[in-house]
């Protein structure tokens, strides 16, 4: 079946616009995960839905960023006011519920020129 | 969270056993081990996870030390598709609180010579 999309998968934006990246989870699956990657390190969780509820947002690094899932499947990731340091690969990840293996997408490149 | 401690890289030769060691003397009695790899330009995908018991699935077996303050990931048969990152992480399913978020560290880079 269908792993985990996301899109778009590169992007480039200037210092000060606003980005939204999008994720579609795998079908059926109630849980959904951003992370954030800097290169040559391990994923960094920022937040984390069961369904459309937003249950933790504590690794979000400030209020620049949101996310949402407004009817528990795609998920939007929202960067305010780019700056050069919110460049890295973020990524989504579903499972079937809060404690099985998470599906990880292709992740979308962000560089803030 | 606990933590978990492993070499920075390894190497191995193709069609040979690879055993990446995994150290969490600070596990807890209802942490699960858990092993991800990420393969080069993707994201992290599921290995395998144990918690007591050695575990053997397609991809890999998991040997668990008898007092659980250590682990090994085992690839039979190392091939040049195994070369990746390879993580070892502790999640606690029993409890609430969020154990529902993987806490990676830098993991074990392994190089597949051919």
């Amino acid at each position: 079946g269908a792993g985990v999309s996301q899109s778009p998968r590169y992007k480039v934006t200037k210092r000060g616009q606003d980005v939204a990246l999008r994720c579609d989870p795998i079908s059926g699956h109630v849980s959904l995960y951003w992370y954030r990657q800097a290169l040559g390190q391990g994923p960094e969780f920022l937040t984390y839905f069961n369904y459309e509820a937003q249950q933790d947002k504590s690794g979000l690094p400030n209020d620049r960023f949101s996310a949402e899932r407004p009817e528990g499947s795609i998920s939007t990731l929202t960067i305010q006011r780019t700056e050069q340091r919110d460049s890295a690969m973020y990524r989504c990840a579903s499972s079937a519920n809060r404690v099985y293996e998470q599906y990880f997408g292709p992740g979308t490149r962000l560089t803030v020129t | 969270d606990a933590k978990t401690t492993q070499p920075n890289s390894m190497e191995s030769n193709e069609e040979e056993p690879v055993h990446l060691p995994c150290n969490h003397s600070t596990i807890s009695g209802t942490d699960y081990i858990h092993w991800y790899r990420q393969l080069p330009s993707q994201g992290p995908e599921y290995v395998i996870h144990g918690l007591t018991s050695n575990v053997n699935n397609r991809m890999a077996s998991l040997a668990i030390a008898e007092d659980r303050k250590s682990s090994t990931l085992i690839l039979h048969r190392a091939t040049l598709r195994d070369a990746a990152v390879y993580y070892c992480i502790l999640r606690d399913v029993y409890s609430g609180g969020s154990n529902y978020k993987l806490t990676f560290g830098k993991g074990t880079l392994l190089t597949v010579n051919p």
